[in-house]
């Protein structure tokens, strides 16, 4: 069966420090991967997803994530946290039909 | 403006009171999906939708219908409602595969906070 796991429940940062939220995905031919966020009271919102044209992807508001197929990873990085990251992040793979979240990371952001 | 929008966006009710939570999107998308999001589960995939006349069980499918008549609505039925049914809902639609057969990303509704009691 497909999976998704998020390493870390919850992430801690310093404002001004660099984000890793980490994600593995069970083995697929093609695994479709995105990343949403979550703010406190809010929808689900799109950061950024994976295409098959480049390993390294861009999002909004200054995050990417890598793919590492030999790894099975999708990890999201951000160079430097803002008060405003501070959400619940999800990984999430898509695979035709059913569409698997991982179980969530939420990031908090101190002054 | 593009959208997916459900309705009620909060419901309090009691256990075996039938109920549904309707759903709509106004982009044309042939997918559309409902889930269940609980604390340190992440979101859950209930039904889903690949087309007019065409659902399928995600993996919490127990306890719910879906119907889909018409394109752009699929509702959520709750023919008896439990307390382990309390959760917050989204409904979402997506565009159909992108190049290279991946999927496209999911455009959710701003969510229905249920209540069962």
């Amino acid at each position: 069966a497909q999976s998704v796991t998020q390493l870390d429940s919850h992430v801690s940062v310093s404002e001004g420090t660099p984000v890793l939220l980490r994600c593995n995905y069970s083995s697929s031919y093609s695994p479709s991967l995105f990343w949403y966020v979550q703010h406190p009271n809010k929808g689900l919102q799109l950061l950024l997803k994976y295409t098959s044209a480049a390993t390294l992807v861009k999002g909004i508001n200054g995050f990417e994530a890598e793919f590492k197929k030999s790894e099975t990873s999708f990890h999201l990085t951000k160079p430097s946290a803002h008060m405003s990251d501070a959400a619940e992040y999800f990984c999430v793979r898509g695979g035709g039909f059913k569409t698997i979240f991982g179980a969530g990371t939420r990031l908090f952001v101190k002054a | 403006e593009a959208q997916v929008t459900q309705n009620p966006r909060y419901l309090i009710t009691v256990t075996g009171k039938k109920l549904t939570v309707t759903c709509s999107q106004n982009m044309n998308h042939e997918y559309m999906s409902w889930y269940r999001q609980d604390p340190g589960l992440g979101l859950r995939q209930i039904y889903y939708s690949m087309n007019v006349e065409v659902t399928d069980k995600g993996d919490v499918p127990e306890g719910y219908k879906v119907s889909r008549k018409e394109k752009r609505n699929f509702p959520l039925i709750l023919e008896s409602p439990s307390p382990n049914q309390t959760s917050l809902y989204f409904c979402a639609s997506r565009p159909p595969f992108s190049r290279g057969g991946l999927d496209n990303e999911q455009f959710f509704g701003p969510g229905t906070r249920l209540t069962v009691l």
